[in-house]
């Protein structure tokens, strides 16, 4: 079974705050994504990743930043955590293959900025 | 840029009915996947049921079938006798088509429709 695991399932920060999100997925897929999940919003992309080193911007990438150094880890980075940026943090990972198109999810992680 | 549109934010099935839950899209693609997760109160995404565009047969999982329509981009979802533990947030996605030089586009998502059961 593939698994994606991301390091809390609750986080509590202070604003101002430099926070780090860590997910890291067994299987070898080539891309790592972070999305962030609001009531009447769904999930909205924030940053992902095709290859180490990679990463490109998705919807919403202000306020945060990413990291791959290595292919099983994908972090995610907020420089200085906002009120506004209380939320709820998924991961997900998948291949690149022609027909592989399933995104694997961590269990997520429920961050309030205080 | 595609869209994902959900318009039922909440829908109410009595246990073993049939319920459908609607999903459109907006793409200029040709090639493309369609897929309905399901997140349940542990929080865990869980694929329910995948569709690639190119195919003209509905996909059918159990209970679970999608009514493809390509040309309208219509994707419902329907459910058929329906169970307690089908009780959570539907999320219909999309995504392009995998780039033949590798990359990567990410999902993209509706808003989601809760789904209650009612025993």
């Amino acid at each position: 079974d593939v698994k994606v695991t991301q390091s809390s399932r609750y986080l509590v920060k202070r604003t101002g705050e430099k926070v780090f999100l860590e997910c890291v997925q067994d299987m070898d897929h080539e891309n790592m994504f972070w999305y962030r999940q609001d009531p009447g919003l769904g999930l909205r992309l924030i940053y992902f990743s095709y290859d180490v080193k990679m990463k490109e911007k998705g919807d919403i990438p202000e306020g945060y930043s990413v990291s791959r150094e290595k292919k099983e880890r994908f972090s995610l980075i907020l420089e200085s955590a906002s009120t506004n940026q209380t939320s709820m943090y998924l991961c997900a990972s998948s291949l690149s293959r022609e027909g592989e198109t399933e995104a694997f999810f961590g269990q997520g992680t429920r961050l309030t900025v205080v | 840029a595609q869209t994902v549109t959900q318009s039922q934010p909440e829908m109410s099935v009595q246990e073993a009915e049939t319920v459908t839950l609607s999903c459109t899209y907006d793409t200029s693609e040709s090639d493309y996947y369609l897929f309905w997760y399901k997140q349940p109160p542990s929080r865990q995404m869980i694929l329910v049921i995948r569709q690639e565009a190119y195919k003209q047969q509905n996909a059918t999982e159990n209970r679970f079938s999608v009514n493809f329509q390509k040309a309208a981009k219509s994707f419902s979802l329907k459910i058929s006798d329906s169970q307690l533990g089908d009780a959570a947030m539907y999320f219909c996605a999309y995504r392009t088509a995998p780039l033949a030089g590798g990359g990567a586009d990410g999902l993209t998502f509706g808003k989601g429709t809760h789904l209650i059961i009612q025993p």
